[in-house]
């Protein structure tokens, strides 16, 4: 079945450091993509997302880039605030509007 | 725009004991999904309904979860008996109507321990 892994964390960061979180699927058919974001305490909420390959979904400074050959959505920033502090979940929808979302990376920016 | 509301936030039960969950969506919301994030895991589907009709429980445990929605809006999850390890949060979330390019509104989740 379909599936969604992404990195482990926590991915600990200086404020103003480069921010990649690698995410990768696997999916038949053509899925959509998406990254989620859970800030302490608080529900999940979408961050961006990408329907179809080679589309660049981007929000809050944050990109990713739907790439079908490697079956990759990676998310970067390129310069992270404290605010940035969070749990980021990378996931797929299939052509039935089934989730799968992968198990989370934890991002801690330290002053 | 209200968004998914949830109740309650905290939940604490002993095993063999039941509790219910309650959810009301964004209001034009055709689709409802229950998930079970257990801590360090990403959320796990558990139950998509569309309008009153189950589109896909294939991963909701029937001997001891149940799930309706009530006249095509609010839901409510029921588990009876709990165990151990059904200490998780349970999140509900609603689309405009369950399509893959459809976003899912997440509600504040509720935690429950099971001790």
């Amino acid at each position: 079945g379909d599936s969604v892994t992404q990195m482990e964390g926590p991915v600990t960061l200086s404020e103003e450091a480069f921010l990649t979180i690698n995410c990768t699927y696997t999916a038949t058919g053509y899925p959509s993509l998406f990254w989620y974001v859970q800030y302490p305490g608080e529900g999940l909420q979408l961050l961006l997302k990408a329907t179809k390959a080679d589309d660049k979904g981007s929000n809050k400074g944050f990109e990713a880039t739907y790439r079908k050959e490697t079956t990759s959505f990676h998310l970067e920033k390129g310069s992270v605030q404290v605010s940035d502090s969070a749990v980021y979940f990378c996931a797929l929808t299939d052509s039935w509007g089934k989730f799968q979302f992968g198990a989370g990376t934890q991002v801690v920016v330290t002053p | 725009e209200a968004g998914v509301a949830q109740s309650p936030r905290y939940k604490i039960i002993e095993k063999r004991q039941s509790v219910a969950f309650w959810c009301n969506p964004i209001s034009g919301h055709a689709t409802l999904y229950w998930y079970q994030q257990i801590l360090g895991q990403g959320p796990k589907l558990l139950i998509q309904f569309q309008n009153n009709g189950v589109v896909d429980d294939s991963q909701l445990p029937k001997d001891r979860f149940s799930a309706e929605r009530l006249k095509g809006v609010d839901s409510t999850l029921k588990i009876q008996p709990a165990k151990l390890e059904d200490s998780a949060v349970y999140l509900c979330a609603s689309s405009l109507d369950g399509t893959s390019f459809s976003e899912q509104y997440f509600g504040p989740g509720t935690r429950l321990t099971v001790t």
